[in-house]
């Protein structure tokens, strides 16, 4: 049963570049949440995919944005890179049906650096 | 809107301390509960939750938490750690009913001398 899988593992930008991160939720799921882990912080979230759309969506700005696909794997796009996008960018997967009653699985995170 | 506070940044431990992390939360309506472990270099995974009934919930290595509503708190506890506990600590919540958006503390770091 695979878990959740993020790519690529680490990233290099610069500042004003695009950036594109890729996540396959865990067998059977069929939600996406993305999350924001800054250095010594928790993570912050981002947004939620579910059937293609987005559900909700977290204090980030419009720079971010993403994308569901029909096999439920997602997208996360940053545009107009800054250096504080620098983070630990983490996917979760859960399954819609159980409601908020049913926890996250992540996955290992994409580290971006942003120079 | 849901807060998390996590009162201990860094905590040092000896092999077979005990351990306490505390956790507070703000939110009015009804929550889940959830302690996170990241260990050195590996994912975010679950070691224990909350949804409703009994207050004190065992997860796994040994680790267990209570939720105790009138102090919106929802504390780690291990009777004694070992060395492989060494690792960063979030505590989180969601509110029932919601969209699982998750709202996470900023972590203890453990750290247990052998």
């Amino acid at each position: 049963d695979a878990g959740v899988t993020q790519s690529p593992t680490h990233l290099i930008k610069t500042r004003g570049q695009q950036v594109t991160l890729r996540c396959s939720p865990k067998s059977g799921h069929d939600t996406v949440s993305w999350y924001q882990q800054a250095l010594g912080q928790g993570p912050q979230f981002i947004f939620q995919y579910y059937e293609e759309e987005e559900r909700q969506r977290g204090n980030f700005p419009d720079r971010f944005s993403g994308h569901q696909f029909p096999n439920y794997s997602s997208e996360l796009n940053v545009n107009a890179l800054l250096l504080g996008d620098s983070a630990l960018y983490l996917c979760a997967s859960s399954l819609v049906g159980r409601g908020s009653d049913y926890e996250q699985y992540f996955g290992p995170g994409t580290r971006l650096t942003v120079t | 809107a849901q807060s998390v506070s996590q009162h201990n940044h860094h905590v040092i431990l000896s092999e077979a301390a005990s351990l306490e992390l505390g956790c507070n939360y703000s939110y009015g309506g009804t929550v889940n509960l959830f302690w996170y472990v990241q260990y050195p270099g590996q994912h975010l995974q679950l070691l224990l939750k909350y949804f409703s009934g009994d207050p004190l919930v065992k997860g796994i290595k040994g680790f267990e938490a209570e939720f105790i509503k009138s102090k919106f708190s929802f504390n780690l506890r291990k009777p004694s750690v070992q060395w492989s506990d060494t690792a960063e600590y979030f505590c989180a919540v969601n509110a029932r009913g919601g969209f699982q958006k998750l709202v996470f503390g900023t972590g203890t770091r453990l750290l247990v001398s052998p």
